[in-house]
């Protein structure tokens, strides 16, 4: 079936340091891929995607690139602030549904500390 | 532009009993979805509108949930009678066309549910 893995947490840094955290899928076709953002206390905000393979995307500082030889979109920042402390969620939509379903992977718990 | 809106934001409830949540959805969008997320998981769809239509409800359990769309608008989604497994983040979320060509699906704040 369709899937999305991504790396358990919490992930805990320094500020400034270098974050990363993985995701691969399982799909059948090619979907399009998502990075969701879960602040405390807030609901689910689109933090960056890619439609078709090689595309990177990107916003605030965050990264990822899709990947389709290895069906993975990591994401990345180079310098992260306490205020990017939240839950990040990787998820795809199969292009070939007839209807956008987001499948969403567990979520990975991020914690910066000043 | 308002964003998706939910209500209550919180509400405790002891088995068996029913309870009722709200969406309103961003103006002008023609899909809305409900998620359902247990502490620890990600979202997992229950059940997605297109207009006033059901076009996916196959991970709705519908002996005990049910939710309608009246005039392609406002949203509700019901449980009764509610179970202990219930007690979840109920989100809601609405996107402009609902096809899957990447568009960003908009969520509102959630229902988080306790059921005793």
């Amino acid at each position: 079936g369709n899937s999305v893995t991504q790396m358990e947490g919490p992930v805990t840094l320094s500020e400034e340091a270098f974050l990363t955290i993985n995701c691969t899928y399982t799909a059948t076709g090619y979907p399009s891929l998502f990075w969701y953002v879960q602040y405390p206390g807030e609901g689910l905000q689109l933090l960056l995607k890619a439609t078709k393979a090689d595309d990177k995307g990107s916003n605030k500082g965050f990264e990822a690139t899709y990947r389709k030889e290895t069906t993975s979109f990591h994401l990345e920042k180079g310098s992260v602030q306490v205020s990017d402390s939240a839950v990040y969620f990787c998820a795809l939509i199969l292009t070939t549904d007839s209807w956008g379903k987001l499948q969403f992977g567990a979520g990975t718990q991020v914690v910066v500390t000043p | 532009e308002a964003g998706v809106a939910q209500s209550p934001r919180y509400k405790i409830i002891e088995k068996r009993q029913s309870v009722a949540f709200w969406c309103n959805p961003i103006s002008g969008h023609a899909t809305l979805y409900w998620y359902q997320q247990i502490l620890g998981q990600g979202p997992k769809l229950l059940i997605q509108f297109q207009n006033n239509g059901v076009v996916d409800d196959s991970q709705l359990p519908k002996d005990r949930f049910s939710a309608e769309r009246l005039k392609g608008v406002d949203s509700t989604l019901k449980i009764q009678p509610a179970k202990l497994e219930d007690s979840a983040v109920y989100l809601c979320a609405s996107s402009q066309t609902g096809l899957p060509k990447g568009e960003t699906q908009y969520f509102g704040p959630g229902t988080r549910l306790l059921v005793l």
